[in-house]
């Protein structure tokens, strides 16, 4: 199985700040890659497809990036609604796995 | 578009839940759908999938032989039939809808969730 890791695992920012996550597969996905948010109690939201595809909805200041191994979810300017965990996950074999969330908190 | 989980509980180490998933507002029979299942505190792990007519189906190695996928197109259900549970099942269990690329080939991510089932396997 196509294991996902992320860096970090969490993160402290502030308001404002520039945000990047970091997912890395453990061999090539070609862009079959997504990316989620997810609040504590909630289930979670599709923000990326594709590797770097907006979903509908999902305010422009969350970008996706890469292919093959790297790939990276960029948040330009950290809103107080951004603060959650992110997870990856890749399409491109069975089993669909995730990534293990990279928890972004407040500074 | 709104997927409603059913069916959980606790439930005895070796026993079985079925739960279920009531699916609206797009045309279920269209979309390939997929559970996913969260342990308390931890990341989330793709569990299953089948495809829109159910002819094709793929389960993470964890559930495999224990877990069956299936869905009712004319109740616009899906189900997950879930056999030998452990105390490491507890989790919740969500439901989510299939995004694939314009052709139907490829899967691109799970656009729609469920808000959830919550299973404990327990003594």
């Amino acid at each position: 199985a196509i294991q996902l890791t992320q860096s970090p695992s969490s993160l402290s920012a502030s308001v404002g700040d520039r945000v990047t996550i970091t997912c890395r597969a453990s061999q090539g996905i070609n862009s079959a890659l997504a990316w989620y948010q997810q609040k504590p109690g909630k289930a979670p939201k599709f923000l990326i497809y594709d590797a770097s595809s907006l979903e509908g909805g999902v305010p422009s200041r969350f970008s996706g990036s890469g292919s093959g191994t790297d790939f990276t979810l960029t948040i330009s300017s950290l809103q107080p609604e951004d603060f959650a965990t992110y997870y990856c996950q890749q399409f491109n074999t069975y089993p669909h796995t995730f990534g293990p969330g990279t928890k972004v908190g407040i500074k | 578009v709104q997927l409603v989980e059913s069916g959980g509980g606790l439930v005895k180490p070796g026993g079985s839940l079925r739960l279920s998933c009531a699916a609206s507002g797009f045309f279920f029979s269209d979309y390939y759908m997929s559970w996913i299942r969260q342990a308390p505190g931890k990341g989330l792990e793709w569990l299953s999938y089948i495809s829109s007519s159910g002819s094709s189906i793929h389960y993470a190695d964890s559930v495999k032989g224990r877990f069956t996928i299936s869905r009712d197109n004319a109740k616009n259900s899906l189900y997950v039939q879930m056999n030998s549970l452990r105390a490491e099942d507890t989790a919740v269990y969500y439901c989510a809808r299939c995004r694939l690329d314009s052709r139907g080939w490829y899967h691109l991510g799970l656009d729609y969730w469920g808000q959830g089932a919550l299973v404990t396997v327990s003594s």
